[in-house]
């Protein structure tokens, strides 16, 4: 299948602080990416959906100031969490959207575990 | 809106022996997709097997077979021959095409020795 690469694996920041976080597909475009948000022992949450040279759709009760999504190339889109709180520790993912029709799917990234203190 | 549903938390299973994970789904869409993804401890999410709705017969992939029931929106996974490597959470999804993704709650499944 795919491949989709994130950057990086781990992070821990002081509160207050901006990370960002990189996903990439490693040998196909993607004009279109995901990203999901996942608590312990809970499912993915959508946050948004990144798009290749236009704005990211966010999901509702998504900060769109807070968590800033750029989709500048086919193979690359970042995620930057700005002013992180506590809060906002989680586990992040990212998937990319390949095929067309039926043959339609979506892989994903191995994820980044984002701790704030 | 698309609601997926994982009716069990937990489920365990003897090596070697079958098991059947239940997932229904709501919708009014008549095109879209339906897909099993295992989450196995170390959380990177791996494609188990994918459904398109308007196929009648079921997805198999090796030893993992899908029950896809349209009328009654249901899509069960059967894993047979349980392997320890298959202790893994497992989650449900739906997507119309070319649009997102709808996850279930998932499913803790431990194989045993």
């Amino acid at each position: 299948g795919a491949v989709v690469s994130q950057h990086p694996s781990w992070v821990i920041c002081k509160s207050g602080t901006s990370v960002k976080i990189e996903c990439r597909s490693l040998d196909f475009q993607a004009t279109t990416m995901f990203w999901y948000r996942q608590f312990p022992k809970q499912s993915l949450m959508l946050m948004a959906t990144s798009n290749e040279g236009s704005k990211a759709t966010y999901e509702q009760g998504v900060e769109k100031d807070k968590f800033l999504i750029n989709h500048a190339s086919l193979t690359l889109s970042t995620l930057t969490v700005t002013s992180a709180h506590p809060e906002d520790s989680s586990f992040y993912i990212c998937s990319a959207r390949v095929g067309r029709g039926n043959l339609e799917t979506q892989y994903f990234g191995p994820g980044t575990r984002l701790l704030v203190l | 809106a698309q609601t997926v549903t994982q009716s069990q938390p937990e489920m365990s299973v003897q090596e070697a022996e079958t098991v059947t994970l239940s997932c229904t789904y709501d919708t009014s869409e008549n095109n879209y997709y339906l897909f099993w993804y295992k989450q196995p401890p170390s959380r990177q999410m791996i494609l188990v097997i994918r459904q398109e709705a308007y196929k009648q017969q079921n997805a198999t992939e090796n030893r993992f077979s899908v029950n896809f029931q349209k009328a009654a929106k249901s899509f069960s996974l059967k894993i047979s021959d349980s392997q320890l490597g298959d202790t893994a959470m497992y989650f449900c999804a739906f997507m119309k095409r070319t649009n997102d993704m709808r996850f279930g709650a998932g499913t803790r499944l431990t194989v045993k020795p």
